[in-house]
């Protein structure tokens, strides 16, 4: 039973065009939500995180959104540059007896073209 | 380096060996953890270590699978009897603190391909 959840597998997008990468979760103990970059061969680069009490955090070209009630969030890019091509990971992490493992979904692989 | 250094990158190994990865966190980070990727899979969490606190083994698969932490640094993830669907790649993250949020920093991770 997947909690965290991203359906699209891949996500094509131009450069200088706004992506859009979506994750839904079902578990409403998680109050801490992140997104990493995964470069091949690599390990996951930690990119931006938001708390449940908030509902937008932004850093630079990142801008995460949350909304609780849909028990979803997604991750906007923009402008997208090729260099952001990577797959991205959404994590969610809950307080309790886990705290602080991330339970985190499949991925989306980020394809931008030039 | 600075960063979470595993060793070794790449694994070959016969199934039924045992094998022992190995994880060298950030300095001064007191959470450790260990993680796996499947083939198309996400991340799954298998141990976590923090201090010297008993570890959460919470998500080990099975009795095969161990870990240790010396002297607050290093961990060593033992894989025995190995299977086929050990086959992933092994990651190890470690963070300043443990808590809900706290951005975890990865290695690059050991591939381990059991034959």
């Amino acid at each position: 039973d997947q909690q965290v959840k991203q359906n699209s597998p891949s996500l094509s997008v131009q450069e200088g065009r706004i992506s859009i990468l979506n994750c839904d979760y079902t578990n409403s103990m998680f109050d801490y939500f992140l997104w990493y970059k995964k470069y091949p061969a690599e390990g996951p680069t930690f990119l931006i995180s938001i708390s449940s009490i908030k509902d937008k955090n932004e850093d630079g070209r990142f801008t995460v959104f949350l909304n609780k009630s849909a028990k979803h969030l997604s991750l906007h890019i923009v402008p997208s540059q090729p260099g952001d091509s990577a797959v991205y990971f959404c994590a969610a992490s809950a307080v309790g007896g886990s705290q602080g493992n991330l339970i985190f979904g499949k991925g989306t692989k980020l394809s931008v073209k030039p | 380096g600075a960063g979470v250094s595993q060793s070794p990158s790449n694994k070959v190994t016969e199934k039924g060996k045992d094998v022992e990865l190995r994880c060298d966190p950030i300095s001064g980070h007191t959470a450790l953890y260990w993680y796996r990727q499947s083939l198309g899979q996400g991340l799954e969490f298998l141990i976590y270590f923090q201090g010297n606190s008993a570890p959460d083994k919470s998500g080990l698969p099975s009795d095969r699978f161990s870990a240790e932490r010396t002297g607050g640094s290093v961990s060593t993830l033992t894989i025995q009897r190995t299977q086929q669907e050990d086959s992933a790649v092994y990651l190890c993250a470690s963070s300043s603190f443990r808590g809900p949020g706290q951005p975890q920093h990865f290695g690059d991770g050991t591939r381990l391909s059991i034959l």
